[in-house]
């Protein structure tokens, strides 16, 4: 079965812009969660969204926010994007109880 | 507060070494850990998780409630076993979040 997709792979952005990643999870997943990767600071939890409905949140400002659709497909915008933005971008689906699949991430670099 | 460390940044060891790889936790409910994987240009996946007590590539790992420990241990590496390694504890029972420890970087050496 097809695995966890995000588009777009790269992205370059400039400062003050905005941006939305996207994330289609596997089939039958319902809960999607997003991780933000960099070498400072590793991986560190954005959100999670659950049937249309955000479950859980990190410590990210409200420049970061997501939204999961009916399909269970999931978007995350990053609005008035900063240097410090600048990171890998995962995506994770999941059955509840079972293991956590990983997109392959979208790579945001902003200039 | 849900922390998970790995303390080493970078573990080097020679092939048909042992190989340990530490992780930490500190967590006040009942944890479920995680060991995930990162080969070089491949997705994040799941290595081995606590409950399923598996052996996955040759490598276990077990929980150690008393010492709040998880350490992932292979008795020899092989060089296809280079990757970064990453601890992570799920937090809050039904939910995907992950709380992941920094990683370490493991490098077989021929």
């Amino acid at each position: 079965k097809a695995g966890v997709t995000q588009t777009p792979r790269y992205l370059i952005k400039t400062r003050g812009q905005q941006v939305t990643l996207s994330c289609s999870p596997i089939s039958g997943h319902r809960s999607v969660s997003w991780y933000q990767q960099t070498p400072g600071q590793g991986l560190q939890f954005l959100f999670e969204y659950f049937s249309e409905t955000q479950r859980n949140k990190g410590n990210f400002p409200g420049r970061f926010s997501g939204r999961q659709f009916s399909n269970s497909r999931s978007e995350m915008n990053v609005s008035t994007l900063e240097l410090g933005d600048s990171a890998l971008y995962l995506c994770a689906s999941r059955r509840d109880g079972a293991e956590a699949f990983f997109g392959q991430g979208t790579r945001l670099t902003v200039v | 507060a849900q922390r998970v460390t790995q303390p080493e940044k970078l573990l080097s060891v020679f092939k048909g070494a042992p190989v340990e790889l530490k992780c930490n936790y500190s967590y006040s409910g009942s944890p479920e850990l995680f060991w995930y994987v990162q080969y070089s240009r491949q997705r994040l996946q799941l290595l081995l998780r606590h409950i399923s007590r598996e052996s996955i590539k040759g490598f276990t790992a077990d929980l150690n409630k008393g010492e709040t420990s998880f350490h992932l241990k292979k008795p020899f590496a092989q060089e296809e076993d280079s990757a970064m390694y990453y601890c992570a504890l799920i937090y809050g029972g039904a939910t995907n979040k992950l709380i992941f420890g920094t990683g370490t970087l493991l490098a077989v050496q021929p």
